[in-house]
């Protein structure tokens, strides 16, 4: 079956240091894959979008590797701030319009 | 632009009740979406829909009926509550569906079912 796993446990960083989020994905074969962040409260708000050929990609501090050879996808952000505190989500889309969500990794920064 | 707006923002029902989660966006997006998000289940896909008249059902359907009667709207209806339903579900659109697009999330609408 189908399967998106993120990191398992909160991830809790001091301010200024890089927060490194792991998203492994099994039995998908994705062109595109997505990250998401996702405040308390709130609907997921888009991030980046990688695709299959690409090996990076950079917003501003944020950083997204896509290695399919390894089915994994890596989120960094660097320089993190207390404002980039949120729950992260990976998301793939297989190629029937169906867009499928990990469970998400919770970030908290400290100042 | 409102963007994709949802309500109620709270409900609550009684198991064996109806009810319908409205959603609508503004952006003339022809993909529109529902999901329910669970602790530790990230969200789940329960029914989609690809323009005005078409649905189909996504990885969690059962109990929930959909219709798209419009570009604009597209209402979540659940026909008799149970509280395994009891969850926070988000409508989501995007321009046409196509595996490279971003999806717009509303608010969300949280579901509690005694």
């Amino acid at each position: 079956s189908q399967k998106i796993e993120q990191n398992s446990e909160a991830l809790n960083i001091q301010e200024g240091k890089t927060a490194t989020l792991t998203c492994n994905y099994t039995n998908y074969s994705p062109a595109y894959l997505q990250w998401y962040r996702q405040d308390p409260g709130r609907g997921p708000v888009f991030l980046l979008l990688i695709r299959e050929n690409e090996k990076e990609k950079r917003k501003e501090r944020l950083k997204v590797t896509f290695d399919t050879t390894l089915k994994q996808s890596l989120f960094h952000i660097t320089a993190s701030q207390p404002a980039d505190s949120a729950t992260y989500l990976c998301a793939l889309r297989s190629n029937d319009y169906k867009l499928s969500f990990g469970a998400g990794t919770t970030v908290t920064v400290r100042a | 632009n409102a963007g994709v707006t949802q309500t109620p923002k709270f409900q609550v029902l009684k198991t064996g009740q109806s009810m319908t989660l409205q959603c609508a966006q503004d952006m003339n997006h022809e993909y529109m979406s529902w999901y329910r998000q669970d602790p530790g289940m990230g969200l789940r896909l329960i029914h989609y829909s690809v323009g005005a008249g078409i649905t189909d059902q996504g990885e969690v359907p059962n109990g929930y009926n959909v219709s798209r009667s419009t570009t604009e709207d597209f209402p979540l209806r659940l026909l008799s509550a149970a509280p395994s339903q009891t969850s926070v579900y988000f409508c989501a659109s995007s321009y046409s569906g196509q595996i490279q697009e971003t999806q717009y999330f509303g608010p969300g609408t949280r579901l509690l079912v005694l």
